[in-house]
């Protein structure tokens, strides 16, 4: 079965910086990949899609990588603010109506 | 615009009574709607999914059942709950591969 791994359960950085966060997946070449922020007691909220065609994609200080070789999404916040802290959650697409979810990076911007 | 409502937001129950969570969509007609549970430290799971009017999709067993009475409304039912039954719970319907979700709701079984 599919598992996805995001580097870290925490990362704190420092406001300002680029925060980069890590999803790594294994067993499964999805045909999009999808990140999402999730602020504590809420609904995840879509961020971004990304294509297995395609390497970068972007959304004013959001930018994703996919690399379909390393099995590997990139997800960075430049010029990170303190509103950018919540945990991040990248999720694949897994076949037909279905979404497959990272348990997520909690990013805390230290102002 | 399409909006998604699911109530109630928190819900504490005990061991063995039923449950019944309500999900409704607007702006949007035959939308692809999803059931999804969160549990504490783990990733979203998902539990159902329908693609229409009594249509049912189950991924786990597990002691739910969902039911779809009407075009945009989704409904996460138990008859007994379960310690285990306990978490975030989060509606989503689905465009272009892309999930919204409602603001979920917390059940806590005791």
């Amino acid at each position: 079965s599919q598992k996805i791994e995001q580097n870290s359960e925490a990362l704190n950085i420092q406001e300002g910086k680029t925060a980069t966060l890590t999803c790594n997946y294994t067993n499964y070449s999805p045909a999009y990949l999808q990140w999402y922020r999730q602020d504590p007691g809420r609904g995840p909220v879509f961020l971004l899609l990304i294509r297995e065609n395609e390497k970068e994609k972007r959304k004013e200080r959001l930018k994703v990588t996919f690399d379909t070789t390393l099995k590997q999404s990139l997800f960075h916040i430049t010029a990170s603010q303190p509103a950018d802290s919540a945990t991040y959650l990248c999720a694949l697409e897994s076949g037909a109506n279905n979404l497959f979810f990272g348990t997520g990076t909690r990013l805390t911007v230290i102002p | 615009s399409q909006t998604i409502h699911q109530w109630p937001a928190t819900l504490v129950q005990p061991v063995g009574s039923p449950l019944s969570l309500e999900c409704t969509v607007e702006g949007t007609s035959n939308p692809n709607l999803y059931w999804y549970r969160q549990a504490a430290g783990r990733g979203l799971q998902l539990l159902f999914y329908s693609v229409g009017i009594g249509q049912i999709s189950s991924e786990v067993p597990q002691n739910l059942s969902a039911s779809r009475p009407q075009d945009r409304q989704f409904i996460l039912s138990s008859k007994k709950l379960l310690l285990s039954d306990s978490g975030f719970y989060l509606c989503a319907w689905e465009t272009g591969g892309k999930l919204f979700f409602g603001s979920g709701t917390q059940l806590s079984v005791l």
